[in-house]
Parts: C-alpha cells; structure tokens; sequence
C-alpha cells in the first residue's frame, strides 16, 4: 500500500519557470490537501479538495492553482516561480473532512527551491 | 498574534527522560487536538488525538488538554533516541469552514 506519493522529492526553478508538483493516494479518500512547510512557520494550507472537481483555497493560495480531476490525483502547479515559493511542500489526504479529528496521511514531501 | 503557538525548542534530553511538550491555542472552537511526529526528510505522521478536554495515554505517550487554559501537552516517558523527532500539535474546530491549524513544531532530542 503506497498511501500518498508525491513527486520530484527535489527541484531547482529558475525565477519566472512554471511546474507541476504531483500527488496521488491509492486509499480512495474524498479529502486531499497541500501544505507548505517553512522554518518557524509549521505548516500552512495552499488549497484543498473535497472530492474530484471541488477545490478551494486555503491559507496562502497565491501563485498556486490546483485541479481535481479523479479521486486519486491532486496536481499542484506553480504559475510563475518566485524565491518566496522555496519551501518543502506536502500533499495530504484523509477520508473525513478536514476540521475534524481523523487522520491525516502525508506525503514524504517535496523539496523545492527557487533560484 | 498566531492561532497556535509552539516553542520550536530544540529540546535535548538524556535517554530515559520524561519530555514535556507544549502548545497553546487562542481560538476556544477548537474541539480536536492532535500531535503529529516528523522525522527529519519525512512528512508528518498522526501520533495522538484527543477529542475536547482530558487526558489520552498511548503506551509511553500521554496527551492532555486543558480547554479552559487553552493549553495541551504531549508527555513522552522512558523516552528513546528514536523519539528524536520534529513533535507538531494539531487543532482543528467542528464546522465544515474550519480547518486543522499546525503549530510550528519542537525538535527534539534524545540523547544515548
């Protein structure tokens, strides 16, 4: 059982390129997430999804966009790189909505830094 | 002022030690309070939650929430060099509008 994987582990943007950080789960939950990981910060949500075609924003969406078109993939793309985007970013799922007590499955993240 | 505050530590104690980590919340609609550990290069991963006020003991893990100081507390016994680990809290509310809020995590140490 692979859980959450997500991919490249590492990455190097030159300011202004564009990416796709990708994430799939195979444990068939409705809720996936991405959060971004930065010193002193912890963790901070970029957008979510309740289920295939339904996505929202979270706490520091900009320079984000986000699509779910099935169950198990949730494709996070950087618009136009900037330093501020280095950070580690995760993908996350869970099989209950977001506010409640249930267990949130991490990816093993993604390392990424803007030059 | 952030939602949830947490001393980044790091925090280095002998092998065998109790360790005591602590966060506190400002937001009085949290109602699920969990602790996730992250070793280093890894995500996060679930390793108590407890839902409103009392205590939760996991083998040598201990969680406790204090709703009315706004306070929750994981304490580690006997502890292990392989409790080194980065220790997060997690709180989250009950409507469907909220979401779960990190705190900045402790990295802490055990040392042989």
């Amino acid at each position: 059982n692979a859980g959450v994987t997500q991919t490249p582990k590492f990455q190097v943007l030159k300011t202004g390129q564009s990416m796709t950080l990708q994430c799939a789960q195979d444990m068939n939950h409705e809720y996936m997430s991405w959060y971004r990981q930065d010193p002193g910060m912890g963790l901070r949500l970029i957008h979510y999804s309740v289920g295939a075609g339904i996505t929202d924003q979270g706490e520091v969406p900009n320079g984000y966009n986000v699509s779910r078109s099935t169950t198990e993939d949730f494709p996070l793309r950087l618009l136009s790189a900037a330093p501020s985007q280095t950070s580690v970013y995760f993908c996350a799922s869970s099989d209950r909505a977001l506010h409640s007590g249930n267990t949130i499955y991490f990816g093993e993240g993604s390392w990424l830094t803007v030059v | 002022q952030k939602e949830v505050e947490q001393d980044p530590g790091p925090l280095s104690v002998p092998e065998g030690a109790i360790v005591s980590l602590n966060c506190t919340y400002s937001n009085s609609a949290f109602q699920y309070f969990m602790w996730y550990r992250q070793y280093s290069r890894k995500g996060p991963e679930l390793l108590m939650y407890t839902y409103s006020s009392g205590n939760k003991e996991d083998g040598r893990f201990t969680a406790q929430v204090d709703k009315s100081s706004k306070y929750i507390s994981l304490f580690i016994r006997d502890s292990q060099p392989s409790d080194s680990a980065t220790y997060l809290c997690a709180m989250g509310g009950y409507s469907s509008a909220s979401k779960i809020i990190f705190g900045s995590g402790t990295r802490l140490s055990i040392r042989p």
